[in-house]
């Protein structure tokens, strides 16, 4: 069964670090993956995604990369800040045009401490 | 940019009553609408996929009679929980995609059975 593994369910970074994510999946060939921030008790804000012929993606502080032969992606937080302390969930998503459901991780709970 | 509006943000209810959470597309067409299930420091579990105008089609293990889904508009998609009972509990979220728009989230509803 599709299987998707995100590195730790907390991850404790100092205030200026970069932060890296991980998420490994495996019996599943994404199109696409997506990386979504989650506040407690508010749904998925979209932040990124990265298509499979595509190795890396930044925008602003965020840079995810994809690397399907190891069927990975690193998601990275440079000069992450307190207001960074989230969930961040990792999401493939198997083909585009919108009307397909996405299977999630659990998320990785960052806390950014001053 | 694409905002998915979702009611109640939190609703407490009786065991054995229905409940009833709006999902709205508020500036964009929705053709496909997703509802997802979250129980706590998991990932979101999804439920069923509605298109516009037809029938949900729902993931294994979800009851079709118990939770309803109604899509009757571009823009408005309902999900009842008939007759819930306290393993009901839990956070339900919305998403739709359009034929310009990834995947926007709603905020969630808490739903609470007493």
């Amino acid at each position: 069964s599709q299987k998707i593994e995100q590195n730790s369910e907390a991850l404790n970074i100092q205030e200026g670090k970069t932060a890296t994510l991980t998420c490994n999946y495996t019996n599943y060939s994404p199109a696409y993956l997506q990386w979504y921030r989650q506040d407690p008790g508010r749904g998925p804000v979209f932040l990124l995604l990265i298509r499979e012929n595509e190795k890396e993606k930044r925008k602003e502080r965020l840079k995810v990369t994809f690397d399907t032969t190891l069927k990975q992606s690193l998601f990275h937080i440079t000069a992450s800040q307190p207001a960074d302390s989230a969930t961040y969930l990792c999401v493939l998503e198997p083909g585009g045009g919108g009307a397909d459901g996405l299977t999630f991780g659990k998320g990785t709970h960052l806390i950014i401490q001053p | 940019g694409a905002v998915v509006s979702q009611h109640p943000s939190w609703v407490i209810c009786k065991s054995g009553t229905s409940v009833k959470i709006e999902c709205r597309s508020l500036d964009f067409q929705a053709t496909t609408m997703f509802w997802y299930r979250q129980f706590p420091k998991q990932s979101l579990m999804l439920m069923a996929t509605s298109n516009e105008g037809s029938k949900a089609t729902y993931e294994q293990g979800v009851e079709k009679d118990k939770f309803l889904i109604n899509h009757a508009s571009l823009t408005l998609s309902t999900l009842t929980v008939t007759s819930a009972h306290p393993e009901d509990s839990s956070f339900y979220i919305c998403s739709a995609s359009g034929e310009y728009y990834g995947y926007t989230f709603g905020s969630g509803t808490r739903l609470t059975v007493v």
